[in-house]
């Protein structure tokens, strides 16, 4: 069955450093693959969507990484700041249909100290 | 402002009662889904719709029905034979049904089964 791993432990880092968040998937092979945040008790955000013949995308702060062959997206975020703490969500579509249609990873929550 | 909007926030509702959550948007956006979120896990697909007046069974549709009968609204009715109701209820919606679209999050709704 489909399946999407982030990492499920909270990720603790310290303001100014670079963030990075992994999301792997297994068993099908999904042509876009999205970013979103999403703060305690409010509706996820859309941060980045990256193509699967795109091998970064870049957006401010933001760089986001695909790479089809290892199954697995990188979401990288620098010079970070507490603002940036929330929980952020990958999410893919099935690769068989363009339904719109997509699976979302459990979210990795991170915390950027002061 | 265009947007979605879920109401209400907050729903707590009795064993045996059928609910009906309200989603709306003024984006004029083709798609619109509705998830479900338990703690610790990713949304989790319950219904969607492409067009008006079509909607489609998503992963978890058991105990839930919705209607599309205009553009703008997707309500969801979560009915006495969903066995646990009690999550976080987000409705999206997006341009099109089509995978390369971000969706836009309403702020969701609490549901609590007393």
């Amino acid at each position: 069955s489909q399946k999407i791993e982030q990492n499920s432990e909270a990720l603790n880092i310290q303001e100014g450093k670079t963030a990075t968040l992994t999301c792997n998937y297994t068993n099908y092979s999904p042509a876009y693959l999205q970013w979103y945040r999403q703060d305690p008790g409010r509706g996820p955000v859309f941060l980045l969507l990256i193509r699967e013949n795109e091998k970064e995308k870049r957006k401010e702060r933001l760089k986001v990484t695909f790479d089809t062959t290892l199954k697995q997206s990188l979401f990288h975020i620098t010079a970070s700041q507490p603002a940036d703490s929330a929980t952020y969500l990958c999410a893919l579509d099935e690769g068989s249909s363009n339904t719109g249609k997509l699976i979302f990873g459990q979210g990795t929550t991170l915390q950027v100290k002061p | 402002d265009g947007g979605i909007t879920q109401s209400p926030k907050y729903l707590f509702r009795k064993e045996g009662q059928n609910v009906t959550l309200s989603c709306e948007q003024n984006l004029n956006h083709d798609a619109m889904y509705w998830y479900r979120q338990d703690p610790g896990q990713g949304l989790r697909l319950i219904y969607y719709s492409q067009i008006v007046n079509d909607f489609q069974k998503g992963d978890i549709a058991e105990g839930y029905s919705v209607s599309r009968e205009k553009k703008e609204s997707f309500p969801l009715t979560v009915t006495s034979a969903q066995k646990n109701p009690t999550a976080f209820y987000l409705c999206a919606s997006s341009m099109q049904g089509a995978s390369y679209n971000e969706q836009f999050f309403g702020p969701g709704t609490r549901l609590t089964v007393l």
